[in-house]
């Protein structure tokens, strides 16, 4: 058990839906990283926070947009879903951004 | 560009006897770290090891051992007197500013 959690840990849902995947990052840990595991394009970067703030994007599509909270959980929101967004999400968290990152158990998204 | 190559798709093996996983890496720092993971069939990601470009010894934990090159860009897993519970896939990442370039990973099979 990494310390991080994610919830729900499966989630199906009808093209053109909205979502939202929560994550807590483990104790102490500021950072949080979303990635998505799909079968054409493997373990990607989506966006990174840091104690609240974004601090680095990578390729994660315009329908889809995070936010970090004071209490330090994070949030993603995928919109207008499409059947190609059926994907596992993973949060990660560490304790400063160049930390190794841990990851917590995944959410499985099912876009129907 | 930065870029991690795991060469070995699949690799099947029998109980107890040795196996290597290769990654490959590619990047133009001169500062960078290098990662693996662990992705057993339930899913999570569990973070195997860390290793900075500065410290080319190569690292022992228990049955696992890594061979970190810098000539030839390699940073090679080698897993002593395999046993079932390490069927999973594995993957190699590289730390890219704040985030992880993952390779395409190595799903290995561990037959009894």
């Amino acid at each position: 058990d990494s310390g991080v959690t994610q919830t729900p840990k499966h989630l199906i849902t009808a093209t053109g839906q909205r979502v939202t995947l929560r994550c807590s990052p483990r104790s102490g840990d500021l950072s949080v990283y979303w990635y998505q595991q799909s079968l054409d394009q493997g373990l990607q970067f989506l966006i990174q926070y840091y104690n609240g703030e974004e601090r680095a994007k990578g390729n994660i599509l315009e329908r889809f947009s995070a936010q970090q909270f004071p209490d330090l959980h994070s949030e993603l929101n995928l919109s207008s879903l499409e059947l190609g967004d059926s994907a596992l999400y993973f949060c990660a968290s560490s304790v400063q951004p160049l930390n190794e990152q841990f990851f917590g158990p995944g959410t499985r998204l099912t876009v129907l | 560009a930065q870029k991690v190559t795991q060469a070995q798709t699949e690799i099947s093996v029998v109980e107890k006897e040795d196996v290597t996983l290769d990654c490959v890496y590619e990047t133009r720092d001169t500062t960078y770290y290098l990662f693996w993971y662990k992705q057993p069939p339930s899913g999570e990601l569990v973070f195997l090891i860390r290793r900075n470009s500065f410290d080319e010894q190569n690292e022992i934990s228990g049955r696992y051992s890594w061979n970190f090159q810098k000539s030839t860009s390699s940073f090679n897993f080698t897993i002593t007197a395999s046993q079932v519970v390490d069927s999973a896939v594995y993957f190699c990442a590289l730390r890219y500013t704040d985030k992880l370039i993952f390779g395409t990973g190595t799903r290995l099979q561990v037959f009894p």
